[in-house]
């Protein structure tokens, strides 16, 4: 298994751009998280979703949106990017009370 | 909802030192407290966890012990080696009802062993 795999490593966006964070995992875990840590501040709650077709807001909703049409892809969008982004984002999925994390995508909003 | 302080921020320790960091919650129906370690550039990783009917559990050189009346629990961390070094991360569930998908991580310790 690969398990949760995230794409892409790295980007740098311009302030109104728009893009999607791919996450992924091959373990058909239902439950999936998406959160961002900034530096000193932990790791906080964006989205997430109980199964296919199911999502719900997280601490920091505002300025994503998310989808989970398969249980495997739970795809994170950003619509007009702002600085306040600048991030390193995971995405996780659970089994048995374990969330099993990703690599990480670290995002700079310029 | 539920609040998570963790305490140090930072922490320093020489090769074969012991290291404790401590945690802090405010809901006292929560019932399940994990710690996650993060290496530097690195994903976050569960090493131990304990849930309330326990008021310890120990894994090699790492324990855990909860105090439910205090609310709080604490990672111990013996023989400290400079592999340990890392941030360390402990939470608690979000929210009442026994469930424990949601968390509501701490802040984190930056630990550094020092060889």
């Amino acid at each position: 298994n690969a398990g949760v795999t995230q794409t892409p490593k790295f980007r740098i966006l311009k302030i109104g751009q728009s893009m999607t964070l791919q996450c992924t995992q091959d373990m058909n875990h239902n439950y999936m998280y998406w959160y961002r840590q900034d530096p000193g501040m932990g790791l906080k709650l964006i989205y997430y979703s109980v199964g296919a077709g199911i999502t719900d807001k997280g601490e920091v909703p505002n300025g994503y949106n998310v989808s989970r049409s398969t249980t495997e892809d739970f795809p994170l969008r950003l619509e007009l990017a702002a600085p306040s982004q600048t991030s390193v984002y995971f995405c996780a999925s659970l089994l048995t009370d374990t969330q099993y994390f990703g690599p990480g995508t670290r995002l700079t909003v310029l | 909802g539920e609040n998570v302080e963790q305490h140090p921020s930072t922490l320093s320790v020489q090769e074969g030192d012991s290291a404790v960091i401590k945690c802090t919650y405010s809901d006292s129906a929560s019932n399940y407290f994990p710690w996650y370690k993060q290496e530097l550039g690195k994903r976050p990783q569960l090493i131990i966890d304990i849930r309330s009917n326990v008021g310890e559990k120990k894994d090699q050189r790492i324990a855990v012990t909860l105090n439910k009346t205090a609310k709080h629990f604490s990672l111990h961390i013996t023989e400290t080696q400079p592999e340990d070094s890392a941030v360390y991360f402990c939470a608690a569930p979000k929210g009442s009802g026994g469930s424990n998908y949601k968390l509501t991580f701490g802040k984190g310790t930056l630990l550094t062993v020092n060889p």
